[in-house]
């Protein structure tokens, strides 16, 4: 069975700051990991996705993310917030079985309000 | 390309009644996946259809709810008959065949039960 853990449901930052959403795995498998975005009142966007290449991953929006298997975890950071990146994170995990993509493991999600 | 598409946005109906939920995928994605958003909890997996067989249907709630992609083309989602427990927002989403194409999202379809 697969999990994530993403802890906290709010995070704050001031524009300009870092931002850092840390989400953890279970996987008794490699696994494969996504961050997605959802803006309000719009579908999931897709972040990032690690799929066993390099490890630091880089996003869309100046996102990027490190798997890190001996900690099983693969943070969301930002170096600097801007006003446009307040929206809902989630952090997924999936694995490939017969070839074919399979379901998403979703975390609960953390919402990242922005403050001018 | 035009994205997934959902129909409708939003849904209310009262407890007893049917629903039936639209999801267009991307053209050409063999993959589509139905999940479901309960107020408060995390997006939870529901099925996933490879063209029009049902390649793994293990969350799907109960017999009240039935999936259909007749013809591997777009799936609707019936809820028959709806129960308080299922209101939330239903998410459909599609990828490619086998080459680790991320799942792309539709809007959404929010559903109240009354």
């Amino acid at each position: 069975a697969q999990s994530v853990t993403q802890l906290g449901s709010h995070v704050s930052v001031s524009e300009g700051a870092l931002v850092l959403l840390r989400c953890n795995y279970s996987s008794s498998v490699p696994p494969y990991l996504f961050w997605y975005v959802q803006y309000p009142n719009q579908g999931l966007q897709l972040l990032l996705k690690y799929t066993s290449a390099a490890t630091l991953v880089k996003g869309i929006n100046g996102f990027e993310a490190e798997f890190k298997k001996s900690e099983t975890s693969f943070h969301l950071t930002k170096p600097s917030a801007h006003m446009s990146d307040a929206a809902e994170y989630f952090c997924a995990v999936s694995r490939l079985i017969s070839g074919a993509n399979s379901k998403l493991t979703f975390g609960k999600g953390i919402t990242l309000s922005v403050r001018p | 390309e035009a994205g997934v598409t959902q129909f409708p946005s939003h849904s209310v109906i009262e407890k007893g009644q049917t629903v039936t939920l639209r999801c267009d995928p991307i053209s050409g994605h063999d993959n589509l996946y139905w999940y479901r958003r309960v107020m408060g909890k995390e997006i939870k997996f529901l099925l996933h259809f490879v063209k029009e067989s049902k390649q793994d249907e293990s969350g799907m709630p109960n017999n009240r709810f039935l999936a259909e992609r007749t013809g591997g083309t777009y799936s609707t989602l019936k809820v028959q008959p709806a129960e308080l427990e299922d209101s939330g927002v239903y998410f459909c989403a599609s990828s490619q065949g086998t080459n680790w194409g991320p799942q792309h999202f539709g809007d959404g379809t929010r559903l109240s039960i009354l």
